[in-house]
């Protein structure tokens, strides 16, 4: 069955310091990928996506997310991370064959000054 | 509209009543999704709408749950005889086939 593994569910950095978030996926043929980002009380907003081509993909706020096919993942990384940053991260998958995004269980990202 | 639009942001209803829930996607876009997410919990998928296709309902969690969409653009998510399990904040996204998804801001759903 298609999944997304995030498996870190809470990660908790201080300020300036650089960010990794880990994504796996599993899926049959290599899917859509995206990073949402979720502030408290907010909707999901889109960092950054991955079709095809280059496998560093830039997003907004200084992310961006490498695609490894030989790992099937799509790691989130940020170089120096500022307070605004904490908020909840979620992974995404999306296969033309099954026409639904696939949404991992979120990593909360705690931010300390 | 610029961006997907749910209404309302909030409801509270009393067990056993009927809700709907409001979305209207972004102009042009022609697929329409709804997606559930409880507290402390990632998104659950519940329906897909793609044209006038018929709709992927394999999400919805029971059958007191229904949508539909009119007219190729606003859709009304339908919860009949709520639990308190179905407090949850429900999320509606819309896209273009092969694009990421913009989602709005949800309604969140409180059942006493």
């Amino acid at each position: 069955a298609q999944s997304v593994t995030q498996p870190d569910i809470h990660i908790t950095v201080s300020e300036g310091a650089s960010l990794e978030l880990r994504c796996n996926y599993s899926y049959g043929a290599t899917p859509y990928l995206f990073w949402y980002v979720q502030s408290p009380g907010q909707g999901l907003q889109l960092l950054l996506k991955y079709f095809s081509g280059d496998t560093l993909v830039q997003g907004i706020k200084g992310f961006e997310a490498e695609f490894k096919r030989s790992q099937s993942s799509f790691n989130l990384r940020k170089p120096s991370v500022h307070w605004s940053d904490a908020a909840e991260y979620f992974c995404a998958a999306y296969s033309g064959g099954y026409n639904k995004l696939i949404f991992g269980a979120g990593t909360r990202l705690a931010v300390h000054p | 509209g610029a961006g997907v639009s749910q209404s309302p942001s909030n409801k509270v209803t009393e067990k056993g009543k009927d809700v709907e829930l409001r979305c209207d996607p972004i102009s042009g876009h022609t697929a329409l999704y709804w997606y559930r997410q409880s507290l402390g919990q990632g998104l659950e998928f519940l329906i897909y709408f793609q044209g006038n296709s018929a709709p992927d309902k394999s999400g919805l969690p029971s059958d007191r749950f229904s949508a539909e969409r009119t007219g190729g653009s606003v859709s009304t998510l339908t919860i009949q005889r709520t639990q308190q399990e179905d407090s949850a904040v429900y999320l509606c996204a819309s896209s273009l086939a092969g694009e990421g998804y913009t989602f709005g801001s949800g309604t969140r759903l409180t059942v006493v």
